[in-house]
């Protein structure tokens, strides 16, 4: 069975970068699939910000412009969001996900 | 971007009987390999987002039959028959056909 599990700080002070890690078991980044980071915002809003591939191209929302990057570890079979230059409109709990698994998300709240 | 919209917002129900939800795009949802990206999810309280029907119609894996999707084009339809308990929470839509990937609003399913 594929699990995702995030981690990383709950709380980013404005204009500093978000850091989350995605740590899949049961299957093989490589092997196939969209890793995707998706946000939910309070009030219920939900944004999927990007993905990288199994072969490891990446494709992102331009809403985010150049704030965002997805990377790899395929020998921890790990992957990672980094957004840039948060704001508290970037308060939110991230979920990483294929389509069919995700994973139980972690609130980040940006605020100084 | 893709604009879902998805309706209605909160729909209540009576346990046993059977519930709706409507999910338009601004524009066609084919792609161009003739697939119709267009997915439900229902998120309970507490927990992530699950897929539950993927590509229109296709139920994923452990889903009761009494969830059916349909539609085409532009227009699409969740049906929840028999409405149990555990069915309660927030059923959303997602477009994966164009890029950014979009969400539907939400539509909250409770108890009449």
């Amino acid at each position: 069975e594929i699990q995702l599990q995030e981690s990383g700080p709950g709380l980013v002070k404005p204009s500093q970068s978000l850091s989350l890690t995605c740590s899949v078991t049961g299957y093989t980044i490589t092997s196939g699939y969209d890793w995707s980071w998706i946000r939910k915002f309070p009030g219920n809003k939900m944004e999927w910000m990007g993905y990288i591939s199994y072969s490891g191209s990446t494709n992102y929302n331009p809403s985010l412009k150049s704030r965002i990057s997805i990377t790899r570890d395929t020998s921890k079979n790990q992957f990672f969001l980094q957004l840039n230059s948060v704001t508290t409109e970037d308060t939110a709990t991230y979920y990483c996900a294929t389509l069919s698994y995700w994973g139980q998300g972690v609130m980040v709240t940006v605020s100084s | 971007d893709v604009v879902m919209t998805q309706t209605p917002v909160s729909l209540p129900v009576s346990l046993g009987g059977q519930a709706s939800i409507s999910c338009r795009s601004s524009q066609s949802l084919v792609h161009s390999n003739g697939n119709t990206y267009l997915h439900w999810y229902l998120q309970k309280p507490g927990q992530s987002p699950q897929l539950l029907i993927y590509r229109v119609s296709n139920r994923f894996s452990g889903v009761p039959d009494r969830f059916s999707g349909s539609g085409s084009g532009t227009d699409f339809t969740l049906k929840i028959s028999r409405v149990e308990p555990e069915d309660l929470g927030d059923y959303y839509c997602l477009q994966s056909t164009h890029f950014p990937w979009t969400f539907g609003g939400g539509t909250k399913l409770e108890l009449k």
